[in-house]
């Protein structure tokens, strides 16, 4: 199974600064066949359900801000906040699909406002 | 717009049995894959199950396997997962998630708002 990792497990950034977030998988989630790395970023915020932020490692979903970027092949993949809102404090998860279904999510990452 | 609306969570002793329902609207339901997720009190977020949306195959996680089965009613929109021989580590909010693409390997798009089962022990 693909054991997906992510860094750190929870930060605090000010207002309008850059967040960023790392997931590391334990095997390449790179497709040979269409050289597309099948992993997607999620937003929760609380009480409420998970939220597709990004999908093939960097295309946004429709209707996400641009503030919100995704980069990274391979093993290694960071979601980037360009600039942080409050609106933004969420707990993050990337998940890997290429072993799917069903994928594995790695165990989140807690932004807070410092 | 695509509306997924769970139901059947509830509080169930050890062993017990369970099944949810997912009402799906807003989207041709039949040619997507469908999933349940699931997320513990506090805790983070587990793939549990997904059935295709044309020849019905379907993949469990470890930890439900020969527990759980999920099915489909393409006629009335709705997915199912039947939860058999309950754990207390079973409790948790189950997400009805629907595939971001109709080929067999995909993301998830949309995630309902989820339905609590309880196991208790």
């Amino acid at each position: 199974d693909i054991v997906m990792t992510q860094s750190p497990d929870s930060l605090a950034v000010s207002l309008g600064e850059r967040a960023t977030i790392n997931c590391k998988s334990s095997q390449s989630v790179l497709h040979s066949s269409n050289n597309r790395n099948y992993l997607a970023w999620y937003q929760q915020q609380p009480g409420q359900p998970p939220k597709l932020l990004i999908y093939w490692a960097s295309t946004r979903e429709s209707g996400v801000p641009d503030r919100f970027s995704g980069s990274g092949s391979g093993t290694d993949f960071t979601l980037t906040i360009s600039s942080l809102q409050a609106e933004d404090v969420a707990v993050y998860y990337c998940l890997q699909y290429y072993g799917a279904p069903p994928g594995t999510f790695g165990q989140g990452t807690k932004l807070e406002i410092k | 717009e695509v509306q997924l609306l769970e139901s059947g969570g509830d509080l169930v002793q050890s062993g017990g049995s369970l099944r949810l329902s997912c009402a799906a609207s807003g989207f041709a339901f039949s040619t997507y894959a469908m999933s349940w997720v699931r997320q513990a009190p506090g805790k983070g977020l587990e793939w549990v199950s997904s059935i295709s949306g044309t020849d019905g195959g379907t993949n469990y996680a470890d930890s439900v396997k020969g527990r759980f089965t999920i099915s489909r009613d393409n006629s009335k929109n709705t997915l199912y997962l039947q939860l058999n021989s309950l754990r207390a580590e079973d409790t948790a909010v189950y997400y009805c998630a629907k595939a971001g693409c109709t080929s067999s390997t995909c993301y998830l798009n949309y995630l309902g708002q989820g339905t609590l089962v309880t196991v208790s022990s």
